[in-house]
């Protein structure tokens, strides 16, 4: 079952904040976090693996939220290089680590 | 030095024919994997080999054939190629048994476009 992620676009200015959830109908052993540029291949920005776990670098971080089986995405003060698309990927309990990865949700940060 | 590598990077074909794409990890990682990502971005498995194994096998159609001679290579095969075939297929590989508490590094992606 394919995780919704929200919103599915989103426009901001350089400075400006975003959150981008990610929802899943199923229980979650994991949550990856990616980005992919225009062309690019995906990136790989963190993992989440407990529940509550809440983890960041620079000014990117993420939140779990096992029991609402939930993660969402914090960018603060974007940056230009933020621009892309963003993809949660969940896995679920006896899957054999098999990814599966939201629809995306395409952030433009405009100067 | 490129983590993970494919070949070709763009790929033009007719409906009916076969063709092959190549992957090569130097990360020294356990497990590959095989993307395929449509026109709607919607990246979805295809196969995943750990060690030369297959442990994952998705709903792909029996044309499509992975190949691992040894664990830093995994190939795809793709036997009379249709129209629908057409997408960017990313290899990508991850260290130990599963992808799911590792990060997985991503190829730079095969364009596929089957006329």
């Amino acid at each position: 079952q394919q995780p919704v992620q929200s919103p599915q676009a989103v426009i901001l200015r350089e400075g400006e904040d975003a959150v981008i959830n990610c929802s899943s109908s199923k229980a979650l052993y994991s949550v990856h976090w990616y980005r992919q540029k225009h062309g690019e291949a995906p990136v790989f920005l963190m993992i989440l693996l407990k529940g509550g776990e809440q983890k960041g670098h620079d000014k990117i971080s993420a939140s779990f939220n096992e029991k609402k089986q939930q993660s969402s995405l914090y960018l603060t003060a974007s940056q230009l290089s933020y621009s892309g698309t963003y993809f949660c990927g969940t896995d679920h309990y006896n899957q054999g680590g098999k990814l599966i990865f939201g629809q995306g949700t395409e952030l433009s940060v405009k100067p | 030095d490129t983590a993970v590598s494919q070949t070709p990077k763009y790929l033009v074909t007719q409906m009916g024919n076969d063709k092959s794409i190549k992957c090569e990890q130097n990360l020294g990682h356990d497990t590959m994997y095989w993307y395929k990502q449509d026109s709607k971005k919607f990246l979805k498995i295809m196969f995943s080999y750990n060690n030369k194994e297959l442990i994952i096998n998705e709903t792909v159609p029996n044309r499509f054939s992975p190949k691992s001679p040894d664990k830093a290579h995994l190939n795809l095969h793709i036997n009379s190629l249709e129209l629908g075939d057409s997408a960017v297929y990313f290899c990508a590989s991850s260290q130990e048994g599963t992808g799911g508490y590792n990060e997985q590094f991503f190829g730079p992606g095969t364009r596929l476009t089957v006329l």
